[in-house]
């Protein structure tokens, strides 16, 4: 039983396109992350939810979008996709006393 | 703002030998957790292990213990009895437990190579 997965996968669009990454988490957790690993590696935090609420939103462009329609689920739309957007993103979500985060599979995103 | 360092881009150790992966923090805060993620190359991220600032035991699990130094914000992973399966990325990682604004400050990562 996957406890926080994302579809798809791999995603490669043009530029210019719109696209969503899905997430779903079934540990029964409040919160949820979107963090970006780009080509270098790099993990940073873009937004989180809370109960389908925005709490952080990390200085990312307005055409990412996160939605919460609820507790288990969190996708991210991105409108007029960029070459910089290309990236793996991760879902994950946490709950409890040291808030452990876990992880999605991460989705490959290339923008030709 | 906190700030997590891992000033080696990479590591190789022989298997069944002991490594050490270093870390360094800064913050301003007195209660905060630290964690080692490893990222094989399947890209999953995988909790190692996690040390609670307010502990002064370091903690261990199984082939994996921390070496935790509070004043000098220190932080590093030793892997003994290395197997290659370890072979992966490890990022250090640092939080400030405030519930729903708690957020993974990620270190660069350090690429680990266990050799046959």
């Amino acid at each position: 039983d996957t406890a926080v997965s994302q579809t798809p996968k791999y995603l490669v669009t043009q530029m210019g396109n719109d696209k969503s990454i899905k997430c779903e988490q079934n540990l029964g957790h409040d919160t949820m992350y979107w963090y970006k690993q780009d080509s270098k590696k790099f993990l940073k935090i873009m937004f989180s939810y809370n109960n389908k609420e925005l709490i952080i939103n990390e200085t990312v462009p307005n055409r990412f979008s996160p939605k919460s329609p609820d507790k288990a689920h969190l996708n991210l739309h991105i409108n007029s996709l960029e070459l910089g957007d290309s990236a793996v993103y991760f879902c994950a979500s946490g709950q409890g006393v040291y808030n452990e985060q876990f992880f999605g599979p991460g989705t490959r995103l290339t923008v030709l | 703002a906190q700030t997590v360092t891992q000033s080696q881009p990479e590591m190789s150790v022989q298997e069944a030998e002991t490594v050490t992966l270093s870390c360094t923090y800064d913050t301003s805060e007195n209660n905060y957790y630290l964690f080692w993620y490893k990222q094989p190359p399947s890209r999953q991220m995988i909790l190692v292990i996690r040390q609670e600032a307010y502990k002064q035991q370091n903690a261990t699990e199984n082939r994996f213990s921390v070496n935790f130094q509070k004043a000098a914000k220190s932080f590093s992973l030793k892997i003994s009895d290395s197997q290659l399966g370890d072979t992966a990325m490890y990022f250090c990682a640092f939080m400030n437990p405030t519930g729903a604004n708690s957020k993974l400050t990620f270190g660069k990562g350090i690429t680990l190579s266990v050799r046959p």
